[in-house]
């Protein structure tokens, strides 16, 4: 057990809507990263959140957006979506005693019909 | 960005086999890390080099990086089925950014 907790673990939804992926750090990690994976584009860093601050961003669209709350909690909102969105979608936290290790959690399997 | 090529894309070994799986890239590693992955479930972080020729072991797993810090190597001594899963390269997006842009992975299957 990581200690990183995503919910929900399963998704099923239509194109066009709108989902929010929630994720719980380890206790005490500062860093939220949230990555896409997917067969065809592999593993993608999507966005890096540091104590409610963005900061890094990488392949993430334009109608994707995270967030991370004072409570140190992320969400990844994903709107307007695409068959081509299904994938399953990793949050990672890390502290800063050990840059560089990053915690994943199980992952939200995202589809899309 | 950091492209990263790893080879092979699939092994499969018998148990107690020793293995070697590549990581190669284009550009200099600033920071090289090996996470494994079990099917469908997370990565397991297993260790980070950043000096050229350096080697770290994480039980029966080695990883070297070369003196050039544009190739890894991961290897595997007495293969078990506790190995199998997805191993993933990942090099730092940027010179100590510490975000990992990871490689297609190498799928690794162990039968007993």
């Amino acid at each position: 057990d990581s200690g990183v907790t995503q919910t929900p673990k399963h998704l099923i939804t239509a194109t066009g809507q709108r989902v929010t992926l929630r994720c719980s750090p380890r206790s005490g990690d500062l860093s939220v990263y949230w990555y896409q994976q997917s067969l065809d584009q592999g593993l993608q860093f999507l966005i890096q959140y540091y104590n409610g601050e963005e900061r890094a961003k990488g392949n993430i669209l334009e109608r994707f957006s995270a967030q991370q709350f004072p409570d140190l909690h992320s969400e990844l909102n994903l709107s307007s979506l695409e068959l081509g969105d299904s994938a399953l979608y990793f949050c990672a936290s890390s502290g800063w005693t050990r840059p560089g290790e990053l915690f994943f959690g199980e992952g939200s399997r995202l589809t899309v019909l | 960005s950091q492209e990263l090529e790893q080879s092979p894309q699939s092994l499969i070994v018998q148990e107690g086999k020793n293995l070697t799986i590549n990581c190669t890239s284009s550009k200099t590693l600033y920071g090289l890390y090996w996470y494994k992955q079990k099917y469908g479930e997370g990565l397991i972080f297993l260790m980070m080099l950043q000096k050229g020729g350096e080697e770290k072991s994480h039980e029966k797993i080695t990883a070297k990086l070369d003196e050039k810090k544009q190739q890894s190597s991961l290897h595997i001594t007495a293969s078990q089925p506790s190995h199998a899963g997805i191993y993933l390269c990942g090099a730092d997006r940027s010179g100590g950014s510490y975000i990992p842009t990871f490689g297609r992975g190498t799928s690794l299957i162990v039968h007993p």
